[in-house]
């Protein structure tokens, strides 16, 4: 069964500093893989997404995240983080169950911002 | 990006009381869209998952008679919570996508539900 770790449940960072959220992931099939954050009292935005080709995928505000099939990792990156960047931030692959396509996600990674 | 919109964004009512959350795709059509509960400081839980026309399918543990889903058109879901206790008290997040496991789902803003 496929399934998602995120190994952090809490990661404080100072503002400017580099960051990394890891998510590791179990799946015996070719996998599609998503990160989402979550701001305060709000649904979830997708932040990017990796479906196949370059391994490397980026946003649009200075995430990357790569994708590693022999380690089975999606570890999400930022070289320089802003307070704004303070979120949940969550793991998810795309299985097919029950005839749907589902996610399933990790548990969330909190990624607080100090001054 | 994709438009979804879940509406209410915070209900707070009596215990005993039926209530009703209503997802929106704005700009595509959501031929597959998902409910999921979500506890303070957790993960996602998905509820249940429906296709445009057909009866949703329940995850193990969510009682459909409790959680009622319509899923009535390409840009419509309903979740209804009836006889709504304090112990539904939770943040209910709706998400659509069109099916394809390719494509991202994209989720409404959520409705915080209290209950009295």
């Amino acid at each position: 069964a496929q399934s998602v770790t995120q190994l952090d449940s809490q990661v404080p960072v100072f503002e400017e500093a580099p960051v990394e959220l890891r998510c590791n992931y179990s799946s015996s099939v070719s996998v599609y893989l998503f990160w989402y954050v979550q701001y305060p009292n709000q649904g979830l935005q997708l932040l990017l997404k990796y479906l196949s080709g370059s391994t490397l995928v980026e946003s649009i505000n200075g995430f990357e995240a790569e994708f590693n099939k022999s380690q089975t990792s999606f570890h999400l990156r930022k070289p320089s983080v802003h307070i704004s960047d303070t979120a949940e931030y969550f793991c998810a692959v795309s299985v097919y169950s029950g005839g749907y396509n589902k996610l399933i996600f990790g548990a969330g990674t909190r990624l607080a911002v100090h001054p | 990006g994709a438009v979804v919109s879940q509406h209410p964004s915070r209900v707070i009512c009596k215990s005993g009381t039926s209530v009703k959350i209503e997802c929106r795709s704005l700009d595509f059509q959501a031929t597959t869209m998902f409910w999921y509960r979500q506890f303070p400081k957790q993960s996602l839980m998905l509820m249940a998952t429906s296709n445009e026309g057909s009866k949703a399918t329940y995850e193990q543990g969510v009682e459909k008679d409790k959680f009622l889903i319509n899923h009535a058109s390409l840009t419509l879901s309903t979740l209804t919570v009836t006889s709504a206790h304090p112990e539904d008290s939770s943040f209910y997040i709706c998400s659509a996508s069109s099916g394809q496991r390719n494509q991202p789902q994209h989720f409404g803003d959520g409705t915080r539900l209290s209950i009295l």
